[in-house]
């Protein structure tokens, strides 16, 4: 009831194109979900979150839809850099514990 | 912009000793956590730490465990007695009060190496 699955495993994009990685989860406690970028011998970095009240959030190319009824959400990345290629997680997180449940993490490699 | 640091970066240990990892969280952040991720996998939390007390415990997080404040800019973890499958690395991370207080961020880790 704790975990969180994450997929796909690893994904190839061309350059301009829409990297999508979904999650799932199933304790309806979790009430807020972050996504996180981790470049190799770095920590993750705090890209985008979304509480379960809203279905979508948007920061610049980085966009979460959340589908409450269907317990998943899923990051795009809209014209993908070769930049983004990056290792990237999901996690969820319950009030009150500030305890994160990660997903097992994409690696996105973004083609020149 | 502030950050996380942490130190060492790299810390190689013999099976049995005692590490201290070290991390200096943001400075008006309230709330403190580490993490670990052992190599090719996910980051699994480890404990949370707010107003000087642990808040919450993972069960990975045992007696072999300790954390601690020693001063208003420290967070430290301690590992007794240190254990191969103890080698991973390890993320200290902080969040604010209030409204932010569920945005944790991440130190650059320290890979502990236990041989």
């Amino acid at each position: 009831q704790q975990q969180v699955k994450q997929s796909p495993q690893s994904l190839i994009v061309q350059k301009g194109g829409i990297s999508i990685i979904n999650c799932a989860y199933e304790n309806t406690a979790f009430d807020y979900f972050p996504w996180y970028q981790q470049f190799p011998g770095k920590g993750p970095a705090l890209l985008i979150a979304i509480r379960p009240d809203v279905s979508e959030k948007k920061e610049g190319r980085f966009t979460i839809s959340f589908n409450k009824s269907a317990k998943q959400f899923s990051l795009h990345i809209m014209d993908s850099q070769p930049g983004d290629s990056a290792t990237y997680f999901c996690a969820a997180c319950t009030s009150g514990t500030y305890k994160y449940i990660f997903g097992t993490g994409t690696r996105l490699k973004v083609l020149a | 912009e502030p950050e996380v640091t942490q130190t060492p970066s790299h810390q190689v240990t013999q099976m049995g000793q005692e590490v201290i990892l070290r991390c200096v969280p943001i400075s008006n952040h309230l709330y403190f956590y580490w993490y670990r991720q052992i190599l090719g996998q996910k980051v699994e939390f480890l404990v949370s730490f707010y107003n000087n007390e642990i808040s919450e415990k993972s069960e990975i997080f045992d007696d072999q465990f300790s954390v601690e404040r020693p001063d208003g800019s420290n967070f430290t973890l301690k590992i007794r007695s240190t254990k191969l499958e103890d080698s991973a690395m390890y993320f200290c991370a902080s969040s604010d009060s209030g409204a932010h207080s569920y945005e944790q961020y991440f130190g650059p880790g320290t890979r502990l190496t236990v041989t």
